[in-house]
């Protein structure tokens, strides 16, 4: 069956620390990749995507996300987290197959000030 | 201000009652999707429609329904079959349901807690 998985339910980290999140994706032909979040109170938002061409993919806030077809990862990494980057980070992939996206379970991002 | 609207916010209904949950979407999008957010749960598809009058199941289609008669409002009805209805359920549109227009907009979320 197609799924995301999302390894880290809960990363707690300091400021300026670097931060990665891991995700990984079941094999189902081309895929498009999306990487969400979700600040306390606020409406899901799109963080950065992937649709073709370069793997390594820059979306706002200083993310940038790359795509390893080889290891069906489409890993989320900053080089320095700030406090307001506490949130709800989901990792998502349509397959060109199928009409809807499959979102993973989330990961909980908290930032010690 | 283009967007998705969902209404209400917070809403509190007692056992055995169904209940309808209002979503909006002035985007001119195709498709309109219904997710339910548990915690760990990340968002479970419930129903998704790709145009007017069409819809279908997603993955937790059991005890809900919804109907899509005009291409901005796709509302979701928790049903009283709905075994465990408490939850945040999430409203989400885009362009297309396919290919790289398929980028999702979400609406606020209304919280729904059954008592």
């Amino acid at each position: 069956a197609q799924s995301v998985s999302q390894h880290n339910h809960h990363v707690i980290l300091s400021e300026a620390a670097s931060l990665e999140l891991g995700c990984n994706y079941s094999y189902g032909g081309t895929v498009n990749l999306f990487w969400y979040v979700q600040y306390p109170g606020q409406h899901l938002q799109l963080l950065l995507k992937y649709f073709s061409g370069d793997p390594l993919v820059k979306g706002i806030k200083g993310f940038e996300a790359e795509f390893i077809k080889s290891k069906f990862s489409f890993n989320l990494r900053k080089p320095s987290v700030q406090w307001s980057d506490t949130a709800e980070y989901f990792c998502a992939v349509t397959y060109s197959s199928a009409s809807k996206i499959i979102f993973g379970s989330g990961t909980r991002l908290s930032i010690r000030p | 201000d283009g967007g998705i609207t969902q209404s209400p916010k917070y809403l509190f209904r007692k056992e055995g009652q169904n209940v309808t949950l209002s979503c909006e979407q002035n985007l001119n999008h195709d498709a309109m999707y219904w997710y339910r957010q548990d915690p760990g749960q990340g968002l479970r598809l419930i129903y998704y429609s790709q145009i007017v009058n069409d819809f279908q199941k997603g993955d937790i289609a059991e005890g809900y329904s919804v109907s899509r008669e005009k291409k901005e409002s796709f509302p979701l009805t928790v049903t009283s079959a709905q075994k465990n209805p408490t939850a945040f359920y999430l409203c989400a549109s885009s362009i297309q349901p396919l290919g790289p227009l398929n980028e999702q907009f979400f609406g606020p979320g209304t919280r729904l807690t059954v008592l």
